[in-house]
């Protein structure tokens, strides 16, 4: 079964730039999150959708960050102008039907100058 | 007061050592307890996943639960070079809500 892929890995973009990921669920995953993880703390969940809807979006800077995951699949997470707390790894994770857990892309490396 | 409390380490130990990691809790009403290991690099891998109290074990790893302290703990049996990483404590109030989690404990074992 391959896992949650995720691109670019490092991405390195200058204060008010944007930038967007890509990550693609495990097939037939229908729960699909997006964590930020600052370097020496845990993941931290920014948006979580049920196909493609959004179920707790609670934590998502929505004044510069967006998300979205069409036809339920695929989904991107966008930042708009970017700030330099913003530099983080960013997070896909995907989870089946009923109490099964989460599993995790690798990760996009986002450096702000 | 943050909900999930993990000493960040780093905790460092000789091979074949018992380790024991550990993670406090404020809210009661997590059901759901996990705990991730994170290289480096590398997204967070499911280690062992337990619902409500008592034990579990999985080859070298035990995972603890203690609800009426609000305290659990991951035990590594015959620890390995190979098993130096970050690990996270992860919880949530019940399957389908979100996890929250632990900031992370780095983990050395030194050959």
């Amino acid at each position: 079964e391959a896992g949650v892929a995720q691109s670019p890995r490092y991405k390195i973009i200058e204060k008010r730039q944007s930038v967007a990921f890509w990550c693609n669920p495990i097939s037939g995953h229908a729960t699909l999150y997006w964590y930020q993880q600052i370097l020496g703390q845990g993941p931290k969940l920014l948006i979580q959708f049920q196909n493609n809807g959004v179920v707790d979006d609670s934590q998502l800077p929505k004044d510069r960050f967006s998300a979205e995951r069409l036809k339920g699949v695929d989904s991107t997470l966008k930042i708009q102008p970017a700030k330099l707390e913003d530099s983080a790894v960013y997070l896909c994770a995907s989870r089946g039907t009923g109490s099964q857990p989460q599993h995790f892309g690798d990760g996009t490396r986002l450096s702000i100058l | 007061q943050k909900e999930v409390e993990q000493d960040p380490g780093p905790l460092s130990v000789p091979e074949g050592a018992i380790v024991s990691l550990n993670c406090t809790y404020s809210n009661s009403a997590f059901q759901y307890f996990m705990w991730y290991r994170q290289y480096s690099r590398k997204g967070p891998e499911l280690l062992m996943y337990t619902y409500s109290s008592g034990n579990k074990e999985d080859g070298r790893f035990t995972a603890q639960v203690d609800k009426s302290s609000k305290y659990i703990s991951l035990f590594i049996r015959d620890s390995q070079p190979s098993d130096s990483a970050t690990y996270l404590c992860a919880m949530k109030v019940d399957s389908s809500y979100k996890l929250i989690f632990g900031s992370g404990t780095r983990l050395l074992v030194r050959p």
